[in-house]
């Protein structure tokens, strides 16, 4: 049962526009929302989260958007850099349990 | 570089053999979680440790085991292995045990089972 959902497996985007990853789950108790980007070889990289109680988190050119009553996290990358281009996961917790989308492999075309 | 290490790189092994996973925390983390990515497959929370403790256990399957030693690394058992259990499995740890604490992501272990 797939609690977190990320339904595009891969998304292309040019250098300098905006990159927006998405993320849908299922579990209203779910209080946190985190996204990880991985590269090849390595582990995930926190990147930013975001507590239930807020709808939006920004980091530099990092946004997530918290949308509580559609279940759907987003996360924009403004402006997109070749350095971006890796594995974004968004993961959800809800008491000690943690789960963990199936990724986006982002690629940013320079 | 999280700080968070882990051996061996790669694992190569036989159905029916029994593994060892291992994983250092960053220093001074005190929770360690572990957890499994198959082909194609988001990561799995396999189960999580706090300062020696069971904290939490997600999908984790009675033929695996963990445990948390004193000096707070962290040891995953994988027994009885079939060739489903072919995966990445990577350890993170944290400061606290709380979950909106973010998570150190060791590089990862990969398993084959042939």
């Amino acid at each position: 049962d797939q609690q977190v959902k990320q339904n595009s497996p891969s998304l292309s985007v040019q250098e300098g526009r905006i990159s927006i990853l998405n993320c849908d789950y299922t579990n209203s108790m779910f209080d946190y929302f985190l996204w990880y980007k991985k590269y090849p070889a390595e582990g995930p990289t926190f990147l930013i989260s975001i507590s239930s109680i807020k709808d939006k988190n920004e980091d530099g050119r990092f946004t997530v958007f918290l949308n509580k009553s559609a279940k759907h996290l987003s996360l924009h990358i403004v402006p997109s850099q070749p350095g971006d281009s890796a594995v974004y996961f968004c993961a959800a917790t809800a008491g000690d349990q943690f789960y963990f989308g199936t990724g986006t492999s982002l690629t940013v075309i320079p | 570089d999280s700080g968070v290490t882990q051996t061996p790189k790669h694992l190569i092994t036989a159905t029916g053999q029994r593994v060892t996973l291992r994983c250092s925390p960053r220093s001074g983390d005190l929770s360690v979680y572990w957890y499994q990515q198959s082909l194609d497959q988001g990561l799995q929370f396999l189960i999580q440790y706090y300062n020696g403790e069971e904290r939490a256990k997600g999908n984790i399957l009675e033929r695996f085991s963990a445990q948390q030693f004193p000096d707070l690394h962290s040891e995953l058992n994988l027994s009885s292995l079939e060739l489903g259990d072919s995966a990445l499995y990577f350890c993170a740890s944290s400061a606290s045990g709380g979950h909106s604490y973010e998570q150190y992501f060791g590089p990862g272990t990969r398993l084959t089972v042939t």
